[in-house]
């Protein structure tokens, strides 16, 4: 079976442009995270989604980002506009029941610079 | 409030040596779960093992093993003769009754040849 997809693996911008990050979890589960990964901040729970519905967006840095989850099968997280401190890794993962203790697994992330 | 502590910043050790990452966590539930996940150079971060709170039983998978000891609220990872391709970091996480995983801030090894 396919993990979990990201796309795209590299994006190189410029600040002020809109940038939009894609995922694809893992068919059957139903919960989606989006996690961002810096040197500084290590890794950092941005939003969870379960049945394609935000759960919990206390991690979302400002407005400038936002998330969305139209179907079962995919998602996207979006800056707008970006900046340079937005430069971080992003992964998507997804899981069955995290709060029955399923494993969570991870996408290849995206790999964000923001100049 | 939950916590997960990797005191170890980085870790060097050369070929076959075996090392061992320390993982402390804090919890007041009796139901919970941890984890054991790598991040090798290539950036993924991949699952390693899952442990839950009414299971101490050490786990050994391959030269990687586990041990579990609620006692000391510990949850350690040994890998046995290491190699060049165990250089990664290695995060250990928490999750209690809820949705979220709470990752400790890494532990760096380095496997010299």
């Amino acid at each position: 079976d396919a993990g979990v997809i990201q796309s795209p693996r590299h994006e190189v911008t410029e600040m002020g442009q809109e940038v939009t990050l894609r995922c694809k979890p893992i068919s059957g589960h139903d919960y989606l995270f989006w996690y961002r990964q810096t040197m500084m901040r290590g890794l950092e729970l941005l939003i969870y989604f379960n049945n394609n519905v935000p759960i919990d967006d206390s991690g979302m840095p400002e407005d400038r980002f936002s998330a969305k989850m139209p179907n079962a099968s995919f998602s996207t997280l979006k800056i707008q506009p970006s900046e340079p401190r937005d430069s971080a890794v992003y992964f998507c993962a997804s899981s069955l029941e995290p709060g029955r203790g399923e494993t969570q697994y991870f996408g290849p992330g995206t790999r964000l610079l923001v100049l | 409030a939950q916590k997960v502590t990797q005191a170890q910043t980085e870790i060097s050790v050369v070929e076959k040596e075996d090392v061992t990452l320390d993982c402390v966590y804090e919890t007041r539930d009796t139901t919970y779960y941890l984890f054991w996940y790598k991040q090798p150079p290539s950036g993924e971060l991949v699952f390693l093992i899952r442990r839950n709170s009414f299971d101490e039983q050490n786990e050994i998978s391959g030269r990687y093993s586990w041990n579990f000891q609620k006692s000391t609220s510990s949850f350690n990872f040994t890998i046995t003769a290491s190699q060049v391709v165990d250089s990664a970091v290695y995060f250990c996480a928490l999750s209690e009754d809820t949705d979220k995983l709470i990752f400790g801030t890494g532990t760096r090894l380095q496997v010299f040849p």
